[in-house]
């Protein structure tokens, strides 16, 4: 199984600015999602950009894929101190005949007001 | 709509003993998988139960074992517990279908080990 490796590690923004993340994979995928998790909360569904797309946007987040480069990134404009959270991405292989999700160790961003 | 929960919301268990966390899932929803996040890391996926059934499995000893009941609730088991299963154990539902499906978590169960 493939698991997304998400940089940096850390972010720390002010209120107002946008907050990128990026995420990098290994072998094919027919999708890629971008969760959030607030501290001691579960998993929120973001975002799903599948292969043959390459931006999508969802209210404040615009997520890309470059699925020739491998990576998938995603924006949130005009950060806000709720926004503060660590960030996931899963992509999923061609091959995932099931629904399993496999997470790297995610991006903690912090949005100080 | 309720959404997925999870039982209990904290545990506190010693080494070699036994632990059954449960879950419901969201309403609708048929397939329930199971991870293991340790602080500071992300989720590692465990397994997940479909039709009643271990569809998938990740990379977990035999120790950690699951069922699934027809209402679709499940229930994870970990057997002769150890330290490094201290952990927020979480739960998330979706609908069958192969391909894009986005799965919907509990807020989990926080497992700690002494």
């Amino acid at each position: 199984s493939q698991q997304g490796e998400e940089d940096p590690q850390a972010l720390s923004i002010q209120e107002g600015e946008n907050a990128t993340m990026n995420c990098s994979y290994k072998t094919s995928i027919n999708n890629l999602q971008w969760y959030r998790q607030n501290s001691g909360r579960g998993l929120v569904h973001l975002i799903l950009i599948r292969s043959n797309e390459r931006e999508k946007h969802s209210g404040r987040l615009r997520v890309t894929l470059d699925t020739s480069k491998k990576s998938s990134s995603l924006l949130i404009t005009a950060s806000r101190a709720a926004d503060t959270a660590s960030y996931f991405c899963a992509p999923r292989q061609n091959n995932n005949a099931g629904n399993m999700l496999t997470f790297g160790g995610g991006t903690r961003l912090m949005v100080k007001p | 709509d309720a959404g997925v929960t999870q039982s209990p919301t904290h545990l506190i268990k010693t080494r070699g003993q036994q632990v059954t966390l449960r879950c419901s899932p969201k309403s609708g929803h048929d397939t329930v998988s199971w991870y293991q996040q340790a602080l500071g890391q992300g989720p590692q996926f465990i397994f997940q139960y479909y039709e009643e059934e271990e569809r998938q499995r990740g990379n977990f000893p035999d120790r950690f074992s699951g069922h699934q009941f027809p209402n679709y609730s499940s229930e994870l088991n970990v057997n002769a517990l150890l330290l490094g299963d201290s952990a927020l154990y979480l739960c998330a539902s979706s609908l069958a279908g192969y391909g894009f499906q986005p799965q919907h978590f509990g807020d989990g169960t926080r497992l700690s080990i002494l």
